[in-house]
């Protein structure tokens, strides 16, 4: 049981680059999540999907795009990479139904130069 | 102002001690109350979680959420070394909806 899969699990980018994270979980979860974690600031919520088919913004949605391709897969897209933008992204995924624990992937860590 | 606060400490005890560790929130709609552990350069993952107000206890740890004055707080008993982590707080208005996190305490038990 694979859980929460991110990739890739490290990239350097530079600036104006675009890139797509990808995320697959197994669990059958109707809600998946993406967040990133910067020194202090803990995980805030870029966008996340409650269900198949929905998306929503989060705390810091400006820059990012997501995609919602099927119950299994939630993919991040950055169109014009910014060194702001560098950061440990999570992937998480939860029931969502009557079950608030998220799983978390393990992580991809982003610089952008 | 954040709608959930945390100290980021870091907070370093010695093995063996209790520890306390707490977040506020600002919003009184919220309902579902999580602490998770993250070790270093791992995923979060879920320690506890408490629905409304009250105490829960696992093993050396207890959840404790007070609706009256917002707050929540984690308990460690007999604290060891491994639990040498950081925890974050986290809450959310129902189990359909979104998941936010207060910034995580830093935690350090000395041997």
């Amino acid at each position: 049981n694979a859980g929460v899969t991110q990739t890739p699990k490290f990239q350097v980018l530079k600036t104006g680059q675009s890139m797509t994270l990808q995320c697959a979980q197994d669990m059958n979860h109707n809600s998946m999540y993406w967040y990133r974690q910067d020194p202090g600031m803990g995980l805030r919520l870029i966008y996340y999907s409650a269900s198949e088919g929905t998306t929503d913004k989060g705390e810091v949605p400006n820059g990012y795009n997501v995609s919602r391709l099927n119950k299994r897969e939630f993919s991040l897209r950055l169109e014009s990479a910014a060194p702001s933008q560098t950061s440990v992204y999570f992937c998480a995924s939860s029931e969502g139904q009557g079950d608030t624990e998220a799983f978390f992937g393990q992580g991809t860590r982003l610089t952008v130069v | 102002q954040k709608e959930v606060e945390q100290d980021p400490g870091p907070l370093s005890v010695p093995e063996g001690a209790i520890v306390s560790l707490n977040c506020t929130y600002s919003n009184s709609a919220f309902q579902y109350f999580m602490w998770y552990r993250q070790y270093s350069r791992k995923g979060p993952e879920l320690l506890m979680y408490t629905y409304s107000s009250g105490n829960k206890e696992d093993g050396r740890f207890t959840a404790q959420v007070d609706k009256s004055s917002k707050y929540i707080s984690l308990f460690i008993r007999d604290s060891q070394p491994s639990d040498s982590a950081t925890y974050l707080c986290a809450t959310s208005y129902s189990s359909a909806s979104k998941i936010i996190f207060g910034s995580g305490t830093r935690l350090s038990i000395r041997p």
